[in-house]
């Protein structure tokens, strides 16, 4: 029973280039949400895609975007990034939207901007 | 509305026991539980409803006090296969997650 994917596992950019994250759902799962965690502080909430759809979104600007296709695997896209987008980008799954299921982490991608 | 974990880091001897505490300054509609371990991702625990139904593991408990917006996370009888940063992840009914900044547990041989 595959897991959470995240790919890349590594990536290094520079400041104002633009980058894609990848991720596939664990087997089963319908619902992606996306997070950032800087060094030393827990996963912040990006956005979160169900039935192709964004359905819930924190506190982040427009150049965080994403998208979710009908396998149920979804992208994040990052528009102008700033040394401050250094981070790791997390992936969860979990089987609908509502916060009484658990969500099973990816292992991340480390995106470093220099 | 950051969720607020105490204490921030603690040290135990294998075979103690630990209580990890989070507080809202809202009403919580449920409470989650993750364990990451450095370089790994986070793995669930536990989860906690408002009305008491909790989802998790047999191993560590939890208690959830509506009327105190607190959750608390008991680990007994430490192993050192415990040792991380602990997260407390909250919601308000939004089906937004919103997690504490982490409480470091070490636990010593």
């Amino acid at each position: 029973d595959a897991g959470v994917t995240q790919s890349p596992t590594h990536l290094i950019k520079t400041r104002g280039q633009q980058v894609t994250l990848r991720c596939s759902p664990k087997s089963g799962h319908d619902t992606v949400s996306w997070y950032q965690q800087a060094l030393g502080q827990g996963p912040q909430f990006i956005f979160q895609y169900y039935e192709e759809e964004e359905r819930q979104r924190g506190n982040f600007p427009d150049r965080f975007s994403g998208h979710q296709f009908p396998n149920y695997s979804s992208e994040l896209n990052v528009n102008a990034l700033l040394l401050g987008d250094s981070a790791l980008y997390l992936c969860a799954s979990s089987l609908g939207i509502g916060s009484n299921q658990p969500q099973h982490f990816g292992d991340g991608t480390r995106l470093s901007i220099l | 509305q950051q969720p607020v974990q105490s204490p921030q880091a603690v040290i135990l001897r294998e075979g103690e026991d630990a209580v990890i505490n989070c507080s809202s300054s809202k009403a919580l509609y449920s409470v989650h539980w993750y364990r990451q371990k450095h370089g790994e991702a986070p793995i669930f625990l536990m989860i906690l409803l408002k009305g008491g139904e909790q989802k998790g593991h047999d191993k560590i408990s939890a208690s959830f006090n509506e009327k105190k917006q607190q959750s608390s996370l008991y680990l007994t009888a430490s192993q050192l296969s415990y040792s991380g940063t602990y997260f407390c992840g909250t919601d308000y009914r939004d089906d937004k997650i919103i997690f504490g900044k982490g409480t470091r547990l070490h636990i010593l041989p």
